[in-house]
């Protein structure tokens, strides 16, 4: 069965530091990967997307994602992270048995300290 | 990117009534839209599929007596949550695709649903 897997719950970085936020995937074929960002109360907002091609993928707001394969991995990272990225991350896979029907991760926390 | 507007943004009802939340694509044609809900501090669960002029598919476990989805325009999917009750409470979000090459689903912006 397809699944998304973020190990991480909650995670906590001083503004300024470095960012990894991991997901793990399970299925069959290649997906097609999304970060997705949601601040509290909000919907959610694309932060990036791979879908083939280089497997090193740049998204908005300084954020990059890296596709391996042979790990089933879509690690999120930011060099320098701002207070203002504090919010719920969740990776999804998409088009599932050709459709657009995503599976979600559990999402991660993010909170950043001044 | 692709817009989809969800409406209402929130809506407090009373226990025993129904509401509607529709889900617009402004500028594309959605031939598929997916309906989702997000309990506190959870993930989004993908609650059912529906694609225009057909009946939604739901996922295991929704009652789909209790959350009509209708889907009569390539533009337009409602979600009526029937008899609503306190546990139907939560955040729902739809998203819609128009299924052709290489895109994507494209979220609305959600629906903060209370019941009391």
């Amino acid at each position: 069965a397809q699944s998304v897997t973020q190990p991480d719950i909650h995670i906590t970085v001083s503004e300024g530091a470095s960012l990894e936020l991991r997901c793990n995937y399970s299925y069959g074929a290649t997906p097609y990967l999304f970060w997705y960002v949601q601040s509290p109360g909000q919907g959610l907002q694309l932060l990036l997307k791979y879908f083939s091609g280089d497997t090193l993928v740049q998204g908005i707001k300084g954020f990059e994602a890296e596709f391996k394969r042979s790990q089933s991995s879509f690690n999120l990272r930011k060099p320098s992270v701002h207070w203002s990225d504090a919010a719920e991350y969740f990776c999804a896979v998409g088009r599932l048995s050709g459709t657009y029907k995503y599976i979600f991760g559990t999402g991660t926390r993010l909170k950043v300290l001044a | 990117g692709a817009v989809v507007s969800q409406h209402p943004s929130w809506v407090i009802c009373k226990s025993g009534t129904s509401v509607k939340i529709e889900c617009r694509s402004l500028d594309f044609q959605a031939t598929t839209m997916f309906w989702y809900r997000q309990f506190p501090k959870q993930s989004l669960m993908l609650m059912a599929t529906s694609n225009e002029g057909s009946k939604a598919t739901y996922e295991q476990g929704v009652e789909k007596d209790k959350f009509l989805i209708n889907h009569a325009s390539l533009t337009l999917s409602t979600l009526t949550v029937t008899s609503a009750h306190p546990e139907d409470s939560s955040f729902y979000i739809c998203s819609a695709s128009d299924q052709r090459g290489n895109t994507e689903a494209f979220f609305g912006q959600g629906t903060r649903l209370t019941v009391v």
